[in-house]
């Protein structure tokens, strides 16, 4: 089954340090990936997408991902973290079925201390 | 432009209850999507809406749960004699197209539902 993975729970890191969120994945064909940010109480929201091009993708608020097929992963990566940026992370993957259908992992918690 | 809206924001039910989610897609969306959050569960899938059509359904629990999105109005999801397993965030998404995965249009998530059934 086509699917992504996210293996940490929650990711700890310093305000000011980079900080990266893991996304493996597993489809079949040529994989459509995104990354959402979800804050308390909030709706998901849009940071990133991957549907072809350049392995590396700039997204919102300055986060990037990189798309590696040998490793079939898409880790999201921020050069220096911001307080503002604890939140659930999504990674997530449109399958193939004719429409766009996403498929999300299960989420990771990013704390930011001060 | 406002954002794909959901009421109400939180609900509150008792077993065998009916409950009903409302959501209005963002402007000149056609497109609606479900999806329910489990707590500490990413978002499933459970249903996809073009105006009056529901073109799949597969995430749907076949039954008690029914969505429908009429010519005029907000995409309705209801659950009926709901129970327990069914507390949960319910979201809604909304897209201008969501037919050809080659012209990726973004879903705009809506703040979502919280169900408790007590």
């Amino acid at each position: 089954a086509q699917s992504v993975a996210q293996p940490e729970d929650q990711v700890n890191v310093a305000e000011g340090n980079p900080l990266t969120v893991k996304c493996t994945y597993s489809v079949s064909g040529n994989p459509y990936l995104f990354w959402y940010v979800q804050y308390p109480n909030r709706g998901l929201q849009f940071l990133l997408k991957y549907i072809t091009g350049d392995n590396l993708v700039k997204g919102s608020y300055g986060f990037e991902a990189e798309f590696n097929k040998s490793q079939t992963s898409f880790h999201l990566k921020k050069p220096s973290a911001l307080v503002s940026d604890s939140a659930l992370y999504f990674c997530a993957v449109i399958l193939n079925t004719g429409f766009q259908k996403l498929v999300f992992g299960t989420g990771t918690r990013l704390l930011v201390s001060p | 432009n406002a954002g794909v809206m959901q009421n109400p924001r939180h609900l509150v039910r008792r077993r065998g209850q009916e409950a009903r989610l409302r959501c209005s897609p963002m402007k000149g969306h056609s497109h609606v999507y479900w999806y329910r959050q489990l707590p500490e569960e990413g978002l499933k899938f459970m249903v996809y809406l073009q105006k009056e059509n529901i073109i799949d359904e597969s995430g749907m629990p076949k039954e008690r749960f029914s969505a429908e999105f009429p010519k005029e109005g907000p995409s309705i999801l209801r659950i009926q004699q709901v129970v327990r397993g069914d507390s949960a965030a319910y979201f809604c998404a909304s897209s201008t197209s969501g037919m050809d995965i080659h012209l990726y249009n973004e879903q705009f998530f809506g703040p979502g539902t919280r169900l408790t059934v007590l």
